[in-house]
């Protein structure tokens, strides 16, 4: 199970915004590989990928995002919140079947 | 341009099947796997099942096995999601995504395919 946390942020543009993932089993794989990803979902479009095995950020993604965290507990990270960046967010662990996404969490724009 | 293609929206009657399908260009279709992921309204993904088109080495989400069939054709560089028979609670947005290995995060969506199941 994966649980994220808050259900919603309401951030001042250039403000920072944090997101917390929490696993229910270690995403961490035999392999030495931790398989969290994160995804944003803009209004009326199909998820993106933004990060992927807990830190590393997709191809074209600003460094404005960051991941970190480690075991069962992740963090997505914004320095500075642009409108665009409305949607929402998910976390997806992919180190076991079923692979699960976390509730999601709604950003908006104050 | 890599991108995955899906077919239109669908509105189908409890007790009808139906395939959706998921057209992969601009890459070596049969090198990545494709997942299918349910979005029922309001609600966060679901992953259904993955596939491999290379071999068709296919695998489910035990909520979803025995009621869809995961497929491709990887001559036409599609893979497929298919109900023998719907119901009312299949109402959803249904998506592609590929992921390079097995347990890759997925880096390229298709656009969604609405389904709408109603007497």
């Amino acid at each position: 199970v994966m649980t994220q946390t808050p259900l919603s942020l309401s951030v001042t543009p250039g403000q920072p915004a944090s997101i917390s993932c929490k696993s229910s089993q270690s995403l961490l794989h035999s392999n030495g590989r931790t398989y969290l990803s994160w995804y944003l979902q803009k209004p009326g479009q199909s998820p993106q990928l933004l990060i992927f095995d807990v830190s590393s950020r997709f191809s074209g993604v600003p460094d404005r995002f960051s991941g970190s965290g480690s075991g069962t507990d992740f963090t997505l990270k914004i320095s500075r919140v642009e409108a665009e960046d409305v949607g929402v967010y998910y976390c997806m662990q992919s180190v076991d079947l079923p692979l699960t996404f976390g509730g999601g969490t709604k950003v908006e724009i104050k | 341009e890599v991108q995955l293609v899906q077919s239109g929206a669908e509105v189908k009657k409890p007790g009808e099947s139906l395939k959706i399908s998921c057209k992969g260009s601009g890459y070596r279709f049969t090198t990545y796997w494709i997942a299918w992921v349910r979005q029922m309204p309001g609600k966060g993904p679901e992953w259904m099942g993955i596939i491999y088109p290379g071999d068709s080495d296919t695998r489910y989400n035990p909520s979803f096995q025995g009621h869809v069939t995961i497929s491709a054709d990887k001559s036409l560089s599609t893979a497929y999601l298919q109900w023998g028979s719907l119901e009312a609670s299949d109402t959803a947005l249904y998506y592609c995504a590929r992921s390079r290995r097995f347990r890759d995060a997925f880096d390229m969506w298709g656009q969604g395919t609405v389904v709408t199941v109603s007497s």
